[in-house]
């Protein structure tokens, strides 16, 4: 168990809809990042936030956003889905931005 | 700047054979380097880390990675691979005040 924690487990939505992931980082770990994983396109960072304030932004797209909120829980939204967003999406957070990225067990979600 | 490469996004082994998977990084200033490992439906998990102590790095489940500065590498190896060691493999590279870059992933196949 990294400490980290992912909500829902599973999602089954149709296209066009839009959703919210939840992260709760691990106790004390300030940065939270999300990450997309697909078997087409591997392992992709998405956005990193650190107490609160978005840090780096990787390859995220416009239709979706994210938020970290003052007790540090981060929140990915998704809209206006399309099939291709099913993925696995994961969070991770870290005590400082080099430091080892501890992964939550993830949210996998289908868009029909 | 930095990046990581992993060699083969696939690599299989027969049980009790060694494992060699290949990673190198560049960076503008002295790295931090990790392996982490994903098993099936689950998060990464932290395997090894190198922070500038020692350069061969001892991980769990038996792994370990050698930093050469010279070759840029960080090659994982394991002496004798078991079934429970297919999985998916991922190098990454980051430095003080850098963000975390990974590698591509190699999936790791152990034949019986």
């Amino acid at each position: 168990d990294s400490g980290v924690t992912q909500t829902p487990k599973h999602l089954i939505t149709a296209t066009g809809q839009r959703v919210t992931l939840r992260c709760s980082p691990r106790s004390g770990d300030l940065s939270v990042y999300w990450y997309q994983q697909s078997l087409d396109q591997g392992l992709q960072f998405l956005i990193q936030y650190y107490n609160g304030e978005e840090r780096a932004k990787g390859n995220i797209l416009e239709r979706f956003s994210a938020q970290q909120f003052p007790d540090l829980h981060s929140e990915l939204n998704l809209s206006s889905l399309e099939l291709g967003d099913s993925a696995l999406y994961f969070c991770a957070s870290s005590s400082r931005l080099e430091e080892t990225q501890y992964f939550g067990p993830g949210t996998r979600l289908l868009v029909l | 700047a930095q990046s990581v490469t992993q060699l083969g996004s696939h690599v299989s082994v027969s049980e009790g054979a060694l494992v060699l998977l290949r990673c190198n990084y560049s960076s503008s200033v002295p790295p931090y380097l990790f392996w982490y490992v994903q098993y099936p439906n689950q998060g990464l998990q932290l395997l090894l880390k190198y922070t500038s102590a020692a350069t061969l790095v001892k991980g769990i489940n038996g792994f370990e990675a050698e930093f050469k500065k010279s070759e840029t590498s960080f090659h994982l190896t394991k002496p004798s691979a078991h079934m429970s060691d297919a999985a998916e493999y991922f190098c990454a590279v980051s430095a003080p005040s850098f963000k975390t870059i990974f590698g591509a992933g190699t999936r790791l196949f152990v034949k019986a």
